[in-house]
């Protein structure tokens, strides 16, 4: 069975442009989680989806950052314009439903220059 | 509100040698608790997980992790130690009694185990 699939693996962008991650859950998978982690730190929540529905996304930066999961399968998060500080780890998950442990992807290494 | 602490930024362990990797956590109601490894340029795989039961859990590559709720913690343990063991772990953990079904990640820990 295919884990959860990310692309890009690594992206290189300029500040101020936009830049976009694509995920893939498992199969099945009801709840889709997209996470930032940077250097040396734990994964920190940005938004989590049950389907298709942004269940908690209180910690989204919404002024720049935009999540969509349409028809309740692939999800993409999106940045417009990136700043020098997002650059990170961007960690995509998915789990059967909210109750059970969540499958990472491989997720996508941001730098921003 | 929920949080966790790894008290340990790296912990050194020869071969063959048990290993400890230490979690303590809080929690204003009942504890869901996970242990995940990553590894270089990977993402985090689950090991396991506790919810209720046995206050010893076992999961993979013979990890296990007792859950101790008077010193709210949840240490990863192993008996003998392996040089492919060397990783990053992190503990995590959710609320059972809150709404939002929020995971919430420490910081982790570098397990650096030695030939």
């Amino acid at each position: 069975e295919a884990g959860v699939v990310q692309s890009p693996r690594y992206k290189i962008i300029e500040k101020k442009q936009p830049v976009a991650f694509w995920c893939n859950p498992i199969s099945g998978h009801n709840t889709l989680y997209w996470y930032l982690q940077n250097l040396g730190q734990g994964p920190e929540l940005l938004i989590r989806y049950e389907n298709e529905e942004a269940v908690d996304d209180s910690q989204l930066p919404k002024d720049r950052f935009s999540a969509e999961r349409l028809k309740g399968v692939d999800s993409t998060l999106k940045i417009q314009p990136a700043e020098l500080g997002d650059s990170a780890v961007y960690l995509c998950a998915s789990s059967l439903d909210q109750s059970t442990e969540a499958f990472f992807g491989q997720g996508t290494r941001l730098t921003v220059v | 509100a929920q949080s966790v602490a790894q008290p340990e930024d790296q912990v050194n362990v020869a071969e063959g040698n048990p290993l400890t990797v230490k979690c303590t956590y809080s929690v204003s109601g009942n504890p869901y608790l996970f242990w995940y490894v990553q590894y270089p340029n990977r993402g985090l795989q689950f090991l396991l997980k506790y919810i209720t039961g046995d206050n010893l859990v076992k999961g993979s590559y013979g990890f296990e992790a007792e859950f101790n709720k008077s010193q709210t913690s949840f240490h990863l343990k192993k008996p003998s130690a392996l040089v492919s063991d060397s990783a990053l772990y992190f503990c995590a953990v959710r609320d059972l009694n809150t709404g939002g079904f929020k995971t919430i990640f420490g910081a982790g820990t570098r397990l650096f185990v030695k030939a």
